[in-house]
């Protein structure tokens, strides 16, 4: 049975404080490693996808890494607009292949 | 082009009772997946349609079914309401292929009292 385990559960960073949200996951054949982010009262917004380890992606403020084990979303010098849970899945290559297997998230707060 | 449109947005039924949630997809999905969001489990997998046929079903009772029509659109029906059944439960598509990105809607909030 796929897991994902994300830490911290919440996180409270000052403006312009950088760091970084943990994604742990055990899977039957990885392929694909998905960052999401949601805000109050909407649905996930899709951020990056990862497929094999040592894979890096970025977007603006955000930076995603990828290992046999785990996945970083690392957040540099965030804005209080970076307030959201950011959410961890992962696709197997079981049976389950159209699904996702989702982390319960990190709900990270920026303060100004 | 406009985004995954759930109805009802929120709801509030009784212990025994039936349901039916709606979810229109982004125009040219043909896959739409289920999932249901609670403080507890978080986002939980409840199954996936592509062309009317359901791909994948996830670990929840028979009381939780679904269908797709021929336009994507997709209905899901949770029958004899528990308290538990109380969460949010969100509707996504994509084109359908493996590895696709899901696209959500705001969910359905679900309340049983």
């Amino acid at each position: 049975e796929d897991q994902v385990t994300q830490s911290p559960e919440a996180l409270r960073l000052q403006e312009g404080e950088s760091s970084s949200l943990n994604c742990s996951y055990t899977v039957s054949g990885l392929r694909g490693l998905f960052w999401y982010r949601q805000d109050p009262g909407k649905g996930p917004e899709f951020l990056f996808t990862l497929y094999s380890a040592g894979e890096e992606k970025e977007k603006e403020r955000l930076k995603a890494t990828l290992t046999k084990k785990e996945s970083f979303l690392h957040i540099t010098a965030p804005k209080p607009e970076d307030s959201a849970t950011y959410l961890c899945a992962v696709q197997g290559s079981g049976a389950g292949s159209y699904q996702l297997t989702f982390g319960k998230g990190t709900k990270l707060s920026v303060i100004p | 082009k406009a985004g995954v449109t759930q109805t009802p947005r929120y709801l509030i039924k009784t212990r025994g009772q039936q349901v039916t949630l709606s979810c229109s997809p982004i125009s040219g999905h043909r896959s739409v997946s289920w999932y249901q969001q609670t403080p507890g489990q978080g986002l939980q997998f409840l199954f996936e349609y592509f062309s009317e046929t359901q791909r994948n079903k996830g670990n929840f009772p028979g009381r939780f079914s679904g269908r797709q029509f021929s336009n994507s659109r997709s209905e899901m029906n949770v029958s004899t309401l528990e308290l538990g059944d109380s969460a949010l439960y969100l509707c996504a598509s994509s084109l359908g292929g493996a590895l696709e990105k899901l696209f959500f809607g705001s969910g359905t909030q679900l309340s049983v009292l």
